[in-house]
């Protein structure tokens, strides 16, 4: 099926380090939604974005509507061992009611 | 405040059978749509409900189908089950009489084929 584009697919880093990571898509959307999964769970909302150009935060994390329509970035300040996990971006088109999910950045940091 | 509430949490199936998933969307909200999550990847949506009503479908087979009732919850059948129907079955609610609502999901249902 259809996916977006999530980069990185996976990243280690430190306690304490800032995380960024963008997902890209061939269409343009006019709404973005960032979600976290842990295992055995479904996944979080994080952020909700409707507007192209639009940043919005929510404690640590910080999310942005690309000003093409057709990306997405999401940054986490000073990652703590909690924020293990699978994060995902999903997009939709006007006039339609799916959302296309990404393929998923996976984060593991180390303490 | 209620989630979304899905049931079983898991279920183990065998080529053929027929399976039936239940959601309980968040409490106000009127839009159910359901996703299948294979392992390792994003979910893949499988089709939306509202006013009971299939409102639009992604690109599954027939053997997919679902039903909303007037309380606003929802089922998914699946028949004639394949092995690679193996997945997590996602529910996610929204309220679609409010602009710029997203979707909150449900933990989801473990469907197993052997």
């Amino acid at each position: 099926g259809q996916q977006l584009n999530q980069s990185p697919q996976s990243m280690f880093i430190q306690e304490g380090e800032d995380v960024s990571m963008n997902c890209t898509s061939s269409s343009i959307f006019n709404t973005w939604l960032w979600y976290k999964q842990d295992p055995g769970e479904g996944p979080v909302l994080l952020i909700a974005l409707y507007k192209a150009g639009e940043l919005t935060s929510n404690g640590r994390l910080t999310a942005q509507f690309g000003i093409t329509r057709k990306d997405s970035f999401l940054n986490i300040s000073a990652s703590i061992p909690s924020d293990v996990g699978i994060y995902f971006c999903a997009g939709r088109t006007s006039g339609t009611y799916k959302y296309i999910f990404g393929t998923g950045t996976r984060l593991k940091v180390l303490a | 405040d209620a989630g979304v509430t899905q049931s079983p949490t898991h279920l183990i199936k065998t080529r053929g059978q027929q399976v039936t998933l239940r959601c309980s969307p968040k409490s106000g909200h009127d839009t159910v749509s359901w996703y299948q999550q294979a392992l390792g990847q994003g979910p893949q949506f499988i089709f939306q409900y509202y006013e009971e009503e299939e409102r639009q479908r992604g690109n599954f087979p027939d053997r997919f189908s679902g039903h909303q009732f007037p309380n606003y919850s929802s089922e998914l059948n699946v028949n004639a089950l394949l092995l690679g129907d193996s997945a997590l079955y996602l529910c996610a609610s929204s309220l679609t009489r409010a602009r710029n609502q997203p979707q909150h999901f449900g933990d989801g249902t473990r469907l197993s084929i052997l």
